[in-house]
């Protein structure tokens, strides 16, 4: 099983502070096998960076993720307001079982 | 637009059983639910995402958490565009917001999971 280490737990910044979200992995990950998600509360996750580097539809070009291998980034260029939210990396590319990262909360 | 909708949460025994039903919409340019590979993820109160289940669009291929495997079962009806998520001996971890994702692709090991479903409440208590 491949786990994923995020860091830190939290961070807590200002509005047009810039975040780095870490996600390590037990083992190498391709990075086509690796995506970030945001969920804010009361919401179900929501789809940000999937490839390791490629945004979804509507992720806003603040966001943008890096990495290979065993580590991976997401960065926030600048936090708006509505980027306070719990992001999660999570992987799928091996054999089962796909995980999560156990998340990191961006807070004000 | 595809949406997915989770329903049959509820309230349910120790050693309970409950079925959990995805309906899934808004197909299009001929692609249908059989396309999509499906997995269902769990949240624990206060607790980070956890994968429980996937299957194949075309249901050849399944996989479970180990936390789970020999209680649940998953299964696909595509002609009714309908994920289950069969739940057995069930315990008081398996509390949790239950959310059903579609896979961007056939199968849940090469495309990632890029549409949710708002979840639906399991909660496992006397």
């Amino acid at each position: 099983e491949i786990v994923l280490t995020q860091s830190p737990g939290t961070l807590s910044l200002s509005p047009g502070e810039r975040a780095t979200l870490s996600c390590r992995a037990s083992q190498s990950v391709s990075r086509t096998y690796l995506t970030w998600y945001q969920q804010k509360p009361g919401q179900a996750p929501r789809l940000l960076i999937y490839g390791a580097s490629s945004r979804a539809t509507g992720t806003p070009d603040r966001f943008s993720g890096s990495g290979s291998g065993t580590d991976f980034t997401l960065t926030i260029s600048r936090l708006e307001p509505e980027d306070f939210a719990v992001y999660y990396c999570h992987q799928y590319g091996n054999s089962a079982p796909l995980t999560f990262g156990g998340g990191t909360k961006v807070e004000i | 637009e595809v949406q997915v909708l989770e329903s049959g949460g509820g309230l349910v025994q120790p050693g309970g059983s409950l079925r959990l039903s995805c309906a899934a919409s808004g197909f299009t340019y001929g692609f249908t639910f059989s396309h999509y590979a499906m997995s269902w993820v769990r949240q624990a109160p206060g607790k980070g995402l956890e994968w429980v289940s996937a299957i194949s669009g075309s249901a050849t291929d399944i996989d479970y958490a180990d936390s789970v495997k020999g209680r649940f079962t998953i299964s696909r009806d595509n002609s009714k565009s309908t994920l289950y998520l069969q739940m057995n001996s069930l315990r008081a971890e398996d509390t949790a917001v239950y959310y059903c994702a579609k896979t961007f692709g056939i199968h849940y090991q090469y495309y990632y999971m890029d549409v949710w479903g708002k979840g639906t409440t399991v909660t496992v208590s006397s």
